[in-house]
């Protein structure tokens, strides 16, 4: 069965710091997508960014950025000039191809507490 | 625009009741999803269905049962709430973008409690 291991169950920074979070995953597939999912105390899952495997180029979303190593299937999240707003759950997933659908399988998560 | 809305947020129920989720999106997609949330756990899946009228088995199905009863709408049913499907659930729905990437949108969840 596919996995997704995120192995800081806590991570903390100071405002404005930068801080990664560290992600592996393992997968047979040739074709998938990677994900950072944050959750505030809201609950509401929200997309942080995506990268698509094919592409070699690592995706950027203004603070947020990844380091995608194909090989190593190992994909973690950079959050730059960290902000009190960053403090949440943080969940990478990963694609899994089957039965005529994608689904998505998620790591147990990071929590992320940002110090002022 | 609604995007995935799902109701109740919020239920108790007592062991034994029964009760449906509900889940509806307006976004035209194919794919729905229904996930659980426990305690330092990710999302994992229950029930999936990839079009209207197909519906398969998720990694966590066992005690319950879904519908997708058109395009847009995607029940979870508890036929006998136990203690143990005290979760936070949520729906989805997915579609592959015109950049040629992929993005599954979530409800806000329905926390549901069984005593």
């Amino acid at each position: 069965a596919q996995t997704v291991t995120q192995s800081q169950p806590e991570m903390s920074v100071q405002e404005a710091e930068t801080v990664t979070l560290s992600c592996t995953y393992d997968t047979s597939e040739s074709d998938y997508y990677l994900f950072w999912y944050k959750q505030p105390p809201s609950r509401q899952m929200i997309l942080v960014i995506r990268q698509e495997a094919y592409k070699q180029q690592n995706a950027t979303e203004n603070r947020f950025s990844v380091n995608f190593q194909k090989a190593a299937k190992s994909f973690s999240l950079k959050i730059s000039d960290s902000q009190l707003g960053d403090a949440a759950m943080y969940f990478c997933a990963s694609t899994s191809y089957q039965g005529g659908s994608e689904k998505l399988v998620f790591g147990k998560g990071t929590k992320l507490t940002v110090n002022p | 625009n609604a995007g995935v809305t799902q109701t109740p947020k919020f239920q108790v129920l007592k062991t034994g009741q029964s009760m449906t989720l509900q889940c509806a999106q307006d976004m035209n997609h194919n794919s729905m999803y229904w996930y659980r949330q426990d305690p330092g756990m990710g999302l994992r899946l229950i029930y999936y269905s990839a079009s209207e009228g197909t519906t398969d088995k998720g990694e966590v199905p066992n005690g319950y049962n879904v519908s997708r009863l058109n395009k847009r709408e995607f029940s979870l049913r508890l036929e006998s709430a136990a203690p143990s499907q005290t979760s936070v659930y949520f729906c989805a729905s997915s579609a592959y973008l015109t950049s040629g990437s992929y993005e599954q949108y979530f409800g806000p969840g329905t926390r549901l409690t069984v005593t």
